[in-house]
């Protein structure tokens, strides 16, 4: 098992259009969490899911972003009609209990242009 | 989740060693608490955690006060590669966590 693995790692895309983006958390964690971060700042929570059901969600996923864990194994985090202020760099993580530490992936960076 | 507070900067000379705190006043008695380390345009690295007892691994030492309401990170020996930004966080239950600002770590060769 190679860790977390997101893809794309780079992704430009005109205002407007929708993004999608995938996590492959590693395979016997049940835990998966997306984080957005942007320029000099920490990351910040967007939702998590335990197994295919996504128990939080942050105010800042607002209607326009929707994530899925179909199978509770990888999940995709989607943005429709991108803004600028969407331009960060999406981080996935997972973990097989709260208990133990955190495993992220390197993160997909998005900039709408 | 409880809030921490960790300088937004510090310096360190390569091959010594490095205390990087951290206070949570606020931790409860079922809050984790965690180190995460980022590498500019890379995805945090867990570093280590832990509860009451402090904690050992290969990449790190974890001190963590009596009370509780501190903890401090120990870098045995500063390399150039451990530069980056370093983030305590508090983790309970797990359903969310939240990272602050962290520590900028330089490491002067």
């Amino acid at each position: 098992d190679t860790g977390v693995s997101q893809n794309p790692r780079h992704k430009i895309t005109k205002r407007g259009q929708n993004v999608t983006f995938r996590c492959d958390p590693i395979s016997e964690h049940n835990r998966l969490y997306w984080y957005r971060q942007t320029l000099g700042q920490g990351p910040e929570f967007l939702t998590y899911f335990q197994n295919e059901a996504q128990l939080e969600k942050s105010r800042l996923l607002s209607d326009r972003f929707s994530a899925e864990r179909p199978k509770g194994s990888f999940s995709t985090l989607e943005i429709q009609r991108t803004e600028q202020g969407d331009s960060a760099m999406y981080l996935c993580a997972s973990s097989p209990t709260w208990t133990y530490g955190y495993t992220f992936g390197s993160g997909t960076r998005l900039t709408v242009v | 989740d409880a809030k921490t507070t960790q300088p937004n900067s510090m310096e360190s000379n390569e091959e010594e060693p490095v205390h990087l705190p951290c206070n949570h006043s606020t931790i409860s008695g079922t809050d984790y608490i965690h180190w995460y380390r980022q590498l500019p345009s890379q995805g945090p690295e867990y570093v280590i955690h832990g509860l009451t007892s402090n904690v050992n691994n290969r990449m790190a030492s974890l001190a963590i006060a009596e009370d509780r309401k501190s903890s401090t990170l120990i870098l045995h020996r500063a390399t150039l590669r451990d530069a980056a930004v370093y983030y305590c966080i508090l983790i309970n239950t797990g359903n969310q966590f939240y990272f602050g600002t962290g520590t900028s770590l330089t490491v002067i060769p």
